[in-house]
């Protein structure tokens, strides 16, 4: 079964400054890799993807992820954040049909990011 | 429409009553999906559906939970008997493959 690991509950950053948040999955199969961000209040609205080709994907926001195989990780980066970043953001694995299938995604339990002025 | 709709947005009820959610999928999305959202607890698939037919049940927690989908679009998530661990946000998604899941802005269910 997969199963996603988001290193961090929370991040607190300056504005301007570079941010990586860290998410790693154990899957025995090939896997589909999402990430989602939640503002407060909102549901999740999809920053990005990895379904195939290009192990560097880029997102909305000026975010970016990198899947590596070999060390079954999905970090999300962004190189200088604003105040607006500010918000919960969540990994997600699933494996066989892009989008879920029977099992749906598997999520992180997040990780809060905090821009500080 | 161009969003999945969710309601009512809010929903406080006394504990022992039941609640129907309700989630409007984008039109022509064929797969639609529950999760919950606990404080501590992240997110937990609950139900998923192809058209009207939910292949997999087996992540509703309980059996007071039951969902139904008609015409492979709206869908009714009921809670019967409510508790007060069922207090959290209910929350739909929509796909239409290989896109990626559409999030509704989700119901906060709190059971007193």
């Amino acid at each position: 079964a997969q199963s996603v690991t988001q290193l961090d509950s929370q991040v607190p950053v300056f504005e301007e400054a570079p941010v990586e948040l860290r998410c790693n999955y154990s899957s025995s199969v090939s896997v589909y890799l999402f990430w989602y961000v939640q503002y407060p209040n909102q549901g999740l609205q999809l920053l990005l993807k990895y379904l195939s080709g290009s192990t560097l994907v880029k997102g909305i926001n000026g975010f970016e992820a990198e899947f590596n195989k070999s060390q079954t990780s999905f970090h999300l980066r962004k190189p200088s954040v604003h105040i607006s970043d500010t918000a919960e953001y969540f990994c997600a694995v699933s494996e066989g049909m892009p989008g879920g299938g029977a099992d749906g995604l598997t999520f992180g339990k997040g990780t809060h990011l905090i821009i500080q002025p | 429409g161009a969003g999945v709709s969710q309601s009512p947005s809010n929903k406080v009820t006394e504990k022992g009553k039941d609640v129907e959610l309700r989630c409007d999928p984008i039109s022509g999305h064929t797969a639609l999906y529950w999760y919950r959202q606990s404080l501590g607890q992240g997110l937990e698939f609950l139900i998923y559906f192809q058209g009207n037919s939910a292949p997999d049940k087996s992540g509703l927690p309980s059996d007071r939970f039951s969902a139904e989908r008609t015409g492979g679009s709206v869908s009714t998530l009921t809670i019967q008997r409510t508790q007060q661990e069922d207090s959290a946000v209910y929350l739909c998604a929509s796909s239409l493959r290989p896109y990626g899941y559409t999030f509704g802005s989700g119901t906060r269910l709190t059971v007193v």
